[in-house]
C-alpha cells in the first residue's frame, strides 16, 4: 500500500530562519511520482513541484529546495531565509506512475512565520 | 480558461438534507476527482472518473454518490447528510488518466461544508 507521512505537524521559525519540511514515503512501485503543494490561509491548493522516481537529482527554485532519496524514500523540501508569505499548510504527496491522477496525500505541515 | 470551478464555496446542512456540489472545468480534461480535506489527515480521494460515463469509488466513498454526464461537469452528491460529512472538498481534473508521462492535477478553489 501507498503511505505518505509528514511526521511535522507544524513548525514555528522566524523569518529568514531556514527550514526543513520532512516527507517520508512509502510504495511498491518502482516508478512513481512525488509532489509537494501549498494551502495558504486562503484555502487553494498550490502545486510546487513534481519529481518521478528516476530523477534524483535535487532542485532548486528560488528560496525552495528539495531533496529527493530513495534510499531513504524521503522527499524533503527546504525554504531558505523563510517569509511571512510562507505561512500556509504544505502537503507530500505521491502517485503510481500509470496512475498518476490518484494522489496519495500526507497530512501535511502547519508552517508559521514570524516576523 | 475559468480553470476548475466549484460551487458553492460554502454550505451549511442539517443532517439528513440532500445536497450537490458542483465542479466544472473547462480544460476538457478526461479525469476528475473528489477530495476531501479533514484536520489532521490531509486530503483523501473520494470517487474518480476517467471519463463521461464512467465513475469509480476513491478511498472514502460511502456517503457519496457521482456521475459524469459530460465531460465538463462532476458534481458530487450527499444523499443524506451527517456531521461526519463536515469538511473541505476539493475538485480536481487532469487531461487524462494513466501512461507513462505525466498529467498534472488542476485543483478547484474548494467547497467548505458544514452540517450540523
Amino acid at each position: 500500500a501507498q503511505k505518505v507521512t509528514q511526521a511535522q505537524t507544524e513548525i514555528s521559525v522566524v523569518e529568514k530562519e531556514d527550514v526543513t519540511l520532512d516527507c517520508v514515503y512509502e510504495t511498491r512501485d518502482t516508478t512513481y511520482y512525488l509532489f509537494w503543494y501549498k494551502q495558504p490561509p486562503s484555502g487553494e491548493l498550490v502545486f510546487l513541484i513534481r519529481r518521478n522516481s528516476f530523477d534524483e537529482q535535487n532542485e532548486i527554485s528560488g528560496r525552495y529546495s528539495w531533496n529527493f532519496q530513495k534510499s531513504t524514500s524521503s522527499f524533503n523540501f527546504t525554504i531558505t531565509a523563510s517569509q511571512v508569505v510562507d505561512s500556509a499548510v504544505y502537503f507530500c504527496a505521491l502517485s503510481e506512475a500509470w496512475n498518476t491522477d490518484k494522489l496519495i496525500f500526507g497530512t501535511g505541515t502547519r508552517l508559521q512565520v514570524f516576523p | 480558461n475559468a480553470g476548475v470551478t466549484q460551487t458553492p464555496k460554502f454550505q451549511v446542512l442539517k443532517t439528513g438534507q440532500s445536497m450537490t456540489l458542483q465542479c466544472a472545468q473547462d480544460m476538457n480534461h478526461e479525469y476528475m476527482s473528489w477530495y476531501r480535506q479533514d484536520p489532521g489527515m490531509g486530503l483523501r480521494l473520494i470517487h474518480y472518473s476517467v471519463g463521461a460515463g464512467i465513475t469509480d469509488q476513491g478511498e472514502v466513498p460511502n456517503g457519496y454518490n457521482v456521475s459524469r454526464s459530460t465531460t465538463e461537469d462532476f458534481p458530487l452528491r450527499l444523499l443524506s447528510a451527517a456531521p461526519s460529512q463536515t469538511s473541505v472538498y476539493f475538485c480536481a481534473s487532469s487531461q487524462s488518466s494513466g501512461g507513462a508521462s505525466y498529467n498534472e492535477q488542476f485543483f478547484g478553489p474548494g467547497t467548505r461544508l458544514t452540517v450540523l
